[in-house]
């Protein structure tokens, strides 16, 4: 079955600290791999996203994550985080089955950070 | 540019009304779509749509009907709401890129959180 697990469901860190947010997925076919980011009270915004090519992916405010098909994974990092990235973010596959288009969202993981 | 919107922000409904909840978006994306958020459980897919005329099954339809007579609109009804339907409803389109994806970059709105007593 097709799934999406961030295994973390808060995560704290100091500002300035490095981050990395953990994804896994099961998926049948290649992986379309996403991950969205959502503030309070908003709507999600794409940070970046990965099909093909080169595993490591950079997207916008300094975010980046790494493909790694052996371990079906697609964690998010940031070396250094900021106040304002504290959000709840948000780790997506997307695909086609039998000419249906699916997009699965893991359940987010919320993040806190210090000053 | 107006992006995603959706209207109402909030409703309230009690068990048994119907309503429709509103999205439009002003990108020309031919993807659009609707999911509900609720706690520890993510975004769930309840109804896609692929261009005017075209609609599907998401993850999560019961209970939720949608049309697509435009482009641009995509509206969301309860015919016969109840309280399992509380949840927060987000609309998003996307556009298709260099993948087989028809939309590689989904554009969410800014939701609509409802209530059913």
């Amino acid at each position: 079955a097709q799934s999406v697990t961030q295994p973390d469901i808060h995560i704290t860190v100091s500002e300035g600290a490095s981050l990395e947010l953990r994804c896994n997925y099961s998926y049948g076919a290649t992986p379309y791999l996403f991950w969205y980011v959502q503030s309070p009270g908003q709507g999600l915004q794409l940070l970046l996203k990965y099909f093909s090519g080169d595993t490591l992916v950079q997207g916008i405010k300094g975010f980046e994550a790494e493909f790694k098909r052996s371990q079906s994974s697609f964690n998010l990092r940031k070396p250094s985080v900021h106040w304002s990235d504290a959000a709840e973010y948000f780790c997506a596959v997307g695909g086609t089955t039998s000419g249906t288009y699916k997009y699965i969202f893991g359940t987010g993981t919320r993040l806190k950070v210090l000053a | 540019n107006a992006g995603v919107t959706q209207t109402p922000k909030f409703q309230v409904l009690k068990t048994g009304q119907s309503m429709t909840l509103q999205c439009a978006q002003d990108m020309n994306h031919e993807y659009m779509s609707w999911y509900r958020q609720d706690p520890g459980m993510g975004l769930r897919l309840i109804h896609y749509s692929v261009g005017a005329g075209i609609t599907d099954q998401g993850e999560v339809p019961n209970g939720y009907n949608v049309s697509r007579s435009t482009t641009e609109d995509f509206p969301l009804r309860l015919l016969s709401a109840a309280p399992s339907q509380t949840s927060v409803y987000f609309c998003a389109s996307g556009s298709p890129g260099t993948s087989s994806l028809v939309a590689e970059t989904q554009y969410f709105g800014p939701g609509t959180r409802l209530l059913v007593l």
